[in-house]
């Protein structure tokens, strides 16, 4: 198992950028699959879910602006972020929840830096 | 949403230290909580869940406890490779999943 995010960098305020997840060795389809990020030098922020059914959830610091989606065919999970604030430079991970119903996560990927500044 | 509390925010410890960390959520969530180890520029890994139940390669020293809004995190024997920091997080009533503040567990 294993999950690499790609896609972060350096973004101005009210700017966008999409996340990338490309997960190996399970489907990502039939799992539920997170987004969570933590800000420099803080603690763990959930940021989004989508399930296998394909519902989305999101944190209320980030509904309206992001975007969680997969691809099945590429396998590969995604996060598109609008109107980004100074705020939400972080380091994102995306997770693979398979205990506790789903809503821990057993999976990590490395994270992928995003930096929203002028 | 449910807010979980952390304590202490760091501890200093040394090795083959009997460690404990505590949790308290704002509201009884059963035993959903989960302990999560992280060291500096890595993902987190998940140590425990549903409260009490080690996961899978995790090493035994480390042993959880609690339910309703009282949780402890336990390292029997502090090993130097445990130094990092520890957060509690709970799936009892979400989204949003929480996580607590973090317990920064340095070296004395």
């Amino acid at each position: 198992v294993q999950l690499v995010e790609s896609g972060g960098g350096l973004v101005q305020p009210g700017g966008s950028l999409r996340l990338s997840c490309v997960a190996s060795g399970f489907p990502v389809r039939t799992n539920y699959m997170s987004w969570v990020r933590q800000a420099p030098g803080k603690g763990l922020e959930w940021v989004s879910v989508i399930y296998s059914g394909g519902n989305t959830y999101y944190a209320d610091s980030v509904k309206g602006r992001f975007t969680i989606s997969r691809n099945n065919s590429k396998n590969t999970l995604y996060l598109q972020m609008n109107s980004l604030k100074t705020e939400d430079t972080a380091v994102y991970y995306c997770a693979r929840a398979v205990k506790c119903g789903g809503a821990c996560y057993n999976y990590w990927g490395q994270g992928t830096l995003v930096t929203v500044s002028s | 949403a449910i807010q979980l509390t952390q304590s202490p925010s760091s501890l200093s410890a040394s090795v083959g230290d009997r460690v404990t960390i505590t949790c308290r959520a704002s509201q009884g969530i059963s035993s959903a909580l989960a302990w999560y180890q992280q060291k500096p520029g890595k993902a987190p890994n998940l140590l425990i869940y549903d409260a009490s139940n080690l996961e899978s390669g995790v090493p035994s020293r480390f042993s959880g406890s609690g339910s309703g809004t009282d949780f402890t995190l336990t390292i029997s024997s502090l090993q130097p490779e445990d130094f990092a920091t520890y957060y509690c997080q709970q799936f009892n009533s979400y989204p949003p999943l929480t996580f607590g503040g973090g317990t920064k567990v340095e070296i004395k």
